[in-house]
C-alpha cells in the first residue's frame, strides 16, 4: 500500500461539464500515472507524470488533461465530459526502487 | 505496440487445486513483468514483480515465472482456495514504466 486516496472515489456528471479527479500520494514517488478500466478494453493508460510540472500523454489521452503541481498530488480533468468518459479511473505511482506500482481504489466516474 | 496477451478470460476450478495462469507478451525487450489481483470493485493489489534476469519470484502459495524468448510469463497458485477468488492480471513496464495490461483472468473457486 503505498499511501494513494482517489477523491472522489464515486461521481455523477452531466454531458459537457468539466470534472477534475484527484490522486494523492504520501510516498514521495516521482512518476504518477492515470488509467481508466473498461469492460473489454482492460486498464489503458490516459496520463503521467514523471516530476512537478512534468507530464507526457498515454495511450487514450483525448478529451483529457493532467496537472501536477506538488510531488503529492496528480489531477486529471476532463475538460467537457462525454459519455465515452464513463469509466473507472485509476491512480498509480511507481516506487523507484522496487519497480512497482502500487494504485489506489479508483473513482467510478458516470457521465449521463 | 506492447501487447499483452491473457487467455483464458475467465477459469473456474474446485477448491485444493494447484492452477496456472498464463500472460503472453509481444515485447521481447521486457525487463520486468507484474502480476495484480483486482477483486470485484476494487483496485489493483501487486502481488508479484518478476524481473527479466529472475526465471522465478514466490510469495507464499504464488509462484510467478518468466520466459523472455517464448514471451510468456505463468502465475502459478498451489492448493487454491475460495479466497483466491478475483481478477488477475499481467502488466509490462514500457518506457517510463508505463504500465500494458491484459484484460484479466478472472478466477472462480469452488468450494
Amino acid at each position: 500500500d503505498a499511501g494513494i486516496t482517489q477523491s472522489p472515489r464515486h461521481k455523477v456528471t452531466e454531458t459537457g461539464t468539466p470534472v477534475t479527479l484527484r490522486c494523492h500520494q504520501t510516498e514521495n514517488h516521482r512518476y504518477m500515472y492515470w488509467y481508466r478500466q473498461d469492460p473489454g478494453h482492460g486498464l489503458r493508460l490516459i496520463h503521467y507524470s514523471y516530476g512537478v510540472k512534468d507530464t507526457d500523454k498515454g495511450e487514450v489521452s483525448d478529451g483529457y488533461s493532467v496537472s501536477r503541481s506538488k510531488t503529492e498530488d496528480f489531477l486529471l480533468t476532463l475538460e467537457s465530459a462525454t459519455s465515452s468518459q464513463t469509466s473507472v479511473y485509476f491512480c498509480a505511482t511507481l516506487d523507484g526502487t522496487k519497480n512497482i506500482q502500487y494504485f489506489g481504489a479508483g473513482t467510478r466516474l458516470s457521465v449521463l | 505496440k506492447q501487447e499483452v496477451t491473457q487467455i483464458p478470460a475467465a477459469l473456474s476450478v474446485p477448491e485444493g487445486e494447484n492452477l496456472v495462469l498464463n500472460c503472453s507478451f509481444t515485447d521481447s525487450a521486457i525487463y520486468n513483468l507484474q502480476w495484480f489481483r483486482q477483486d470485484p470493485g476494487k483496485g489493483l493489489t501487486s502481488l508479484l514483480l518478476i524481473q527479466s534476469s529472475q526465471r522465478e519470484q514466490t510469495s507464499g502459495r504464488l509462484n510467478a515465472s518468466l520466459d523472455k524468448s517464448s514471451g510468456r510469463s505463468t502465475l502459478y497458485i498451489a492448493a487454491s482456495q475460495p479466497g483466491d477468488s478475483a481478477t488477475y492480471l499481467c502488466a509490462q513496464p514500457g518506457a517510463n514504466s508505463k504500465l500494458t495490461f491484459g484484460k484479466g483472468i478472472t478466477l472462480s473457486v469452488r468450494p
